[in-house]
């Protein structure tokens, strides 16, 4: 098993810019979300989905779309990025929401 | 007020050091969760928590529902132990802001 997948590992986006964040899990989870990470912040979490078909908002959720169309697969969008979203996006999945969390290696945007 | 609080922020110990992090939350909760995040970024579960304490290897956790608090404790501390340590609840949603440590040979 691969587990959880995040594609690009790196990014640099001008301001205004649009991208998708990647993210595939392999263990057949029904939970999956994502975080970001600042410095002083902490983890906060972004958007979840209970399933195919079904997302949330979590903490922080202004400025990302997110779908869930398959169970693997769960992509973050940045419709118009801005400085503020320089961070670094984790993403993680889990068979439940209770249930123990398995997270991407992460994905570190810079945007200028 | 945070809803979840660690202590302490930094920590330096010695290898073979018995370490103890603290955290204490303030709402209630099912469950709480143990992450650990290594220098290089990684973020790995330790610990999923509902009552009583959990051990594997050298780590133990522990939780008192009551007085909302729960404890990571690592025996015989090791260089390799240096991270972050984080506690979550509300199913991994709301965040400590994690402890530093660093274990010194």
């Amino acid at each position: 098993n691969a587990g959880v997948t995040q594609t690009p590992k790196f990014q640099v986006l001008k301001t205004g810019q649009s991208m998708t964040l990647q993210c595939a899990q392999d263990m057949n989870h029904e939970y999956m979300s994502w975080y970001r990470q600042d410095p002083g912040m902490g983890l906060r979490l972004i958007h979840y989905s209970v399933g195919a078909g079904i997302t949330d908002q979590g903490e922080v959720p202004n400025g990302y779309n997110v779908s869930r169309s398959t169970t693997e697969d769960f992509p973050l969008r940045l419709l118009s990025a801005a400085p503020s979203q320089t961070s670094v996006y984790f993403c993680a999945s889990s068979y439940s929401m209770t249930d123990t969390q398995y997270f991407g290696p992460g994905t570190r945007l810079t945007v200028l | 007020k945070n809803e979840v609080e660690q202590s302490p922020q930094n920590l330096t110990a010695q290898e073979g050091e018995f370490i103890t992090i603290n955290c204490s939350y303030s709402v209630g909760i099912s469950a709480l969760h143990w992450l650990q995040q290594h220098p290089g970024g990684g973020i790995v579960s330790l610990f999923m928590l509902s009552s009583g304490k959990k051990k594997h290897g050298r780590l133990i956790a522990t939780i008192n529902i009551q007085e909302k608090h729960s404890s990571l404790h690592i025996t015989a501390s090791h260089p390799r132990d240096s991270a972050v340590y984080i506690c979550a609840v509300r199913s991994i949603r709301v965040f400590g802001a994690g402890t530093i440590l660093r274990v010194k040979s």
